[in-house]
């Protein structure tokens, strides 16, 4: 079974541009969340989606972030305009829909922002 | 609301000695607790997980965790570390009656396993 797929790994961009993150989730899976982690930091939730609905963005950056979930499989993460705080790495999860579901992670978009 | 405390960065230990790696949480509900190891470059991946039942867990690579309510603890142990679990750990936790599932993480510790 494929594992969750992000791009790009990594990314170097200057203040004020703009950047996206792709993800692809494990086949089936209905649930798909994105993480900040920021170094020397736990991961922090961003957005959950539910199948291409979103479930939870209490702690997305509204001014800023954007992240759509179109045909309820691949979600697109983007910052616009981004800030130096904005580095950090961007993880990628997705779980299937059960009362309690792992959450499987992508391997991260490591961004930094100069 | 949750939160969750992991008091040592990073803690040394010489391959093959028993190792703890402390957390501790908090929340005003009953919770699911969780440990995830973070390899360099790579995604978080399960470790363990206590959902119910008998509050010794054990995991994958030789760890087990052990929950306890009245210190909202859940330490994680390994009796011999070797120098391939050298990784940055994860302590989690998530709302037991949420609709989310949503996780919340600790700071992480660096376990560091010397020769």
């Amino acid at each position: 079974e494929a594992g969750v797929a992000q791009s790009p790994r990594y990314k170097i961009i200057e203040k004020r541009q703009s950047v996206a993150f792709w993800c692809n989730p494990i086949s089936g899976h209905a649930t798909l969340y994105w993480y900040q982690q920021i170094l020397g930091q736990g991961p922090k939730l961003l957005i959950q989606f539910q199948n291409n609905g979103v479930v939870d963005d209490s702690q997305l950056p509204k001014d800023r972030f954007s992240a759509e979930r179109l045909k309820g499989v691949d979600s697109t993460l983007k910052i616009q305009p981004a800030k130096l705080e904005d580095s950090a790495v961007y993880l990628c999860a997705s779980s299937s829909s059960t009362i309690w579901n792992e959450q499987f992670f992508g391997p991260g978009t490591r961004l930094t922002v100069l | 609301a949750q939160s969750v405390t992991q008091l040592d960065s990073q803690v040394p230990v010489f391959e093959e000695a028993p190792v703890e790696l402390r957390c501790n949480y908090s929340s005003s509900v009953s919770v699911y607790l969780f440990w995830y190891v973070q390899y360099p470059n790579q995604g978080l991946q399960l470790l363990l997980k206590y959902l119910s039942g008998s509050t010794l867990v054990k995991g994958i690579n030789g760890f087990e965790a052990e929950f306890n309510k009245s210190q909202t603890s859940f330490h994680l142990r390994k009796p011999s570390v070797h120098i391939s679990d050298t990784a940055e750990y994860f302590c989690a936790v998530s709302d037991r009656g949420g609709a989310t599932n949503k996780l919340i993480f600790g700071t992480g510790t660096l376990l560091a396993v010397q020769p």
